[in-house]
């Protein structure tokens, strides 16, 4: 059972180029969620979906786009990345969004922005 | 608003006890998260607590008080693997997570 995964795990970028980060989950969870890490700080939403079809924004979603064709797939996309987009990018999923059902990670994309 | 804080590092000894402290304000309050994350690692669930009390789960227990906004997680017995960043967060009104900055636990032999 995979659980979360993320792809990729690294990548690096030059200001302004754009890129997509891939979230898939098999665990048949309605619940997705992009968070960023940085360091000082706690984890923050940048876009979550409810179901698929679903999107909405979180805490940050400036500069951020999603999408959520299919249940199991949450893609992150950058138009035009910024050195402030350097981060460590964490997707989770959940059964539901009530307390009873906590969030399920995946390993994180480290991401640089040149 | 809300915030929620909880201390930037801690020690303790191997085989000892310690407890990692969480304080919270919102207005609107769904539970309370611990998760554990390791260096490089990703986020794991260890505890949720929603009435005040204490949750026990082997080495690990999670105390709530919500009139207080107040949360601890002790660990006991420690050991060199519980070195690892803890994560508190509750969850809001609209049933998101608003997280700590976690809490870097450093064990020593």
């Amino acid at each position: 059972n995979a659980g979360v995964t993320q792809t990729p795990k690294f990548r690096v970028l030059k200001t302004g180029q754009s890129m997509t980060l891939l979230c898939a989950q098999d665990m048949n969870h309605e619940y997705m969620y992009w968070y960023r890490q940085d360091p000082g700080m706690g984890l923050r939403l940048i876009h979550y979906s409810v179901g698929e079809g679903t999107t909405a924004k979180g805490e940050v979603p400036d500069g951020y786009n999603v999408s959520r064709l299919k249940k199991q797939n949450f893609l992150l996309g950058l138009e035009s990345a910024a050195p402030s987009q350097t981060s460590v990018y964490f997707c989770a999923s959940s059964y539901a969004g009530d307390g009873n059902q906590p969030q399920h990670f995946g390993d994180g994309t480290r991401l640089s922005i040149l | 608003g809300q915030n929620i804080d909880q201390p930037t590092e801690m020690t303790a000894t191997e085989g000892a006890i310690v407890q990692i402290n969480c304080t919270y304000q919102t207005s609107g309050f769904n539970g309370l998260f611990w998760y554990q994350q390791h260096a490089g690692e990703a986020p794991t669930f260890l505890s949720y607590n929603v009435l005040d009390g204490l949750e026990e789960k082997g080495r690990f227990s999670s105390f709530l008080s919500r009139s207080k906004g107040y949360s601890y997680l002790l660990l006991k017995e420690l050991q060199m693997k519980d070195s690892a960043s803890y994560l508190c967060a509750f969850l809001d009104s609209n049933y998101q997570l608003i997280w700590g900055a976690g809490t870097k636990l450093i064990i020593k032999p």
